[in-house]
């Protein structure tokens, strides 16, 4: 069965103190995997998307790398606009699985400290 | 702002009742998915319709059912509703049925049941 779990549930950083979040996967052929930033009420909203082992993005303080098992979330000297949930999704290539249907970790909530 | 639009943003109703969610995907998006979200599951899907026809199932109840309109707009019928019912429930769209396509995410609706 597909599945991803994501650690730490929690992350308290003071500002400016680098981290990385986990993203640990098990799927029957990854198509891609999705990294998203909800706010409190609000709805996900998009960062990246990975599409194989050895991949990495970037975008401002945050950078994403992704291996056949996981992937991380690298926040670099972070700011307290960052603090919000960060969710790890994969979509599944193989057999009935041939949708767009994404399956979500529980998710990461940073805070971060000024 | 994503470019998904979802209304009500919030609905109060009582056990046994019957509701419709509304979604309108960003333009140029075939795909539209419904999500529901509550603090013990996380992100789950519901479904996903791609130009007008159901593209996948997962865990909704019999109770609920959707469809997408020839204007690409989706509605979530939600009856004989129950207390644990009550959630977030998310619409995104997308361009593509499946391909890692990113999917964008409306503001939610906040369904309670009393």
């Amino acid at each position: 069965e597909d599945q991803v779990t994501q650690s730490p549930e929690a992350l308290r950083l003071q500002e400016g103190e680098s981290s990385s979040l986990n993203c640990s996967y098990t799927v029957s052929g990854l198509r891609g995997l999705f990294w998203y930033r909800q706010d409190p009420g609000k709805g996900p909203e998009f960062l990246f998307t990975l599409y194989s082992a050895g991949e990495e993005k970037e975008k401002e303080r945050l950078k994403a790398t992704l291996t056949k098992k996981e992937s991380f979330l690298h926040i670099t000297a972070p700011k307290p606009e960052d603090s919000a949930t960060y969710l790890c999704a994969v979509q599944s290539s193989l057999g009935s699985s041939n949708t767009g249907k994404l399956i979500f970790g529980q998710g990461t909530t940073l805070q971060v400290k000024p | 702002d994503s470019g998904v639009t979802q209304t009500p943003k919030h609905l109060i109703t009582a056990t046994g009742q019957r509701v419709t969610l509304r979604c309108s995907p960003r333009s140029g998006d075939l795909s539209v998915y419904w999500y529901q979200q509550s603090l013990d599951q996380g992100l789950q899907f519901l479904i996903q319709y791609y130009n007008g026809e159901e593209r996948a199932k997962g865990n909704i109840l019999e109770r609920f059912s959707a469809q997408q309109f020839p204007d690409l707009h989706s509605e979530l019928n939600l009856s004989s509703l129950e207390l644990g019912d009550s959630a977030l429930y998310f619409c995104a769209s997308s361009v593509g049925p499946s391909e890692a396509y990113e999917q964008y995410f409306g503001p939610g609706t906040r369904l309670t049941v009393t």
